[in-house]
């Protein structure tokens, strides 16, 4: 079993749609959270951190459950530049960052 | 803006060249990585420093080898390139400590003949 699993995709959505993707971590001891944007044939890039109080960015809304181990990314009206996949990373102190397989979205016009 | 950068951004190589890839970083982060990651596919740790002369071997078994003589730069040598070197080579950097974030360099797509 991975440490870290993603929704497998790809999710296709209409533009203006609302899309959430769900991740899970095994290690119990993952002390930090994030969802990271991957564009085609480019690097990574941070999207936000994730908090267990949940925390808001725009359209983007990301939700911690440290009891169930899992995580949420929620996208509202979403827009053409959405499209990418969306990584999963979680983070123990004094180890490396773990990445989930990633969960690609394609919003369609 | 993460000031993590990668050269050269293409290139391409005939089989048995040796190559190195360059990546330094201006943040001050103590912690480097390289990761290799094929298209559509997920990204594979390769080699990673905690710091000045610190390099360890990641998840994904490589042919590669790495050197840390200053916190800036974190190279990457491959001794001999083969076709199936071919691939993204993405370097990262952060600072040691909880909720610390992870910064990606452009990457290097490399092409062996």
């Amino acid at each position: 079993r991975k440490e870290v699993e993603q929704d497998p995709g790809p999710f296709n959505v209409p533009e203006g749609a609302t899309v959430a993707f769900n991740c899970t971590y095994s290690n119990s001891a993952s002390q930090s959270f994030f969802w990271y944007r991957q564009d085609c044939r480019k690097e990574p890039k941070l999207l936000m951190s994730v908090y267990s109080s949940g925390n808001e960015d725009g359209r983007f809304t990301a939700q911690l459950n440290r009891a169930s181990q899992y995580i949420s990314l929620l996208i509202r009206d979403s827009k053409l530049s959405d499209s990418a996949t969306y990584l999963c990373v979680v983070n123990v102190y004094g180890q490396n960052f773990v990445f989930g397989p990633g969960t690609r979205l394609s919003v369609l016009p | 803006e993460a000031d993590i950068y990668q050269t050269p951004r293409y290139l391409v190589i005939g089989t048995g060249k040796k190559i190195t890839l360059e990546c330094s970083q201006t943040m001050g982060h103590d912690k480097m990585y390289w990761y290799q990651q094929d298209p559509g596919m997920e990204l594979h740790l390769i080699h990673y420093s905690y710091g000045v002369n610190s390099t360890e071997k990641g998840d994904l078994s490589s042919e590669s080898t790495v050197s840390r003589i200053r916190t800036e730069h974190f190279p990457l040598t491959l001794e001999s390139a083969r076709p199936s070197h071919t691939s993204q080579y993405l370097c990262a950097s952060s600072f040691q400590g909880s909720n610390e974030k992870l910064f990606f360099g452009s990457g290097t797509q490399l092409s062996v003949l």
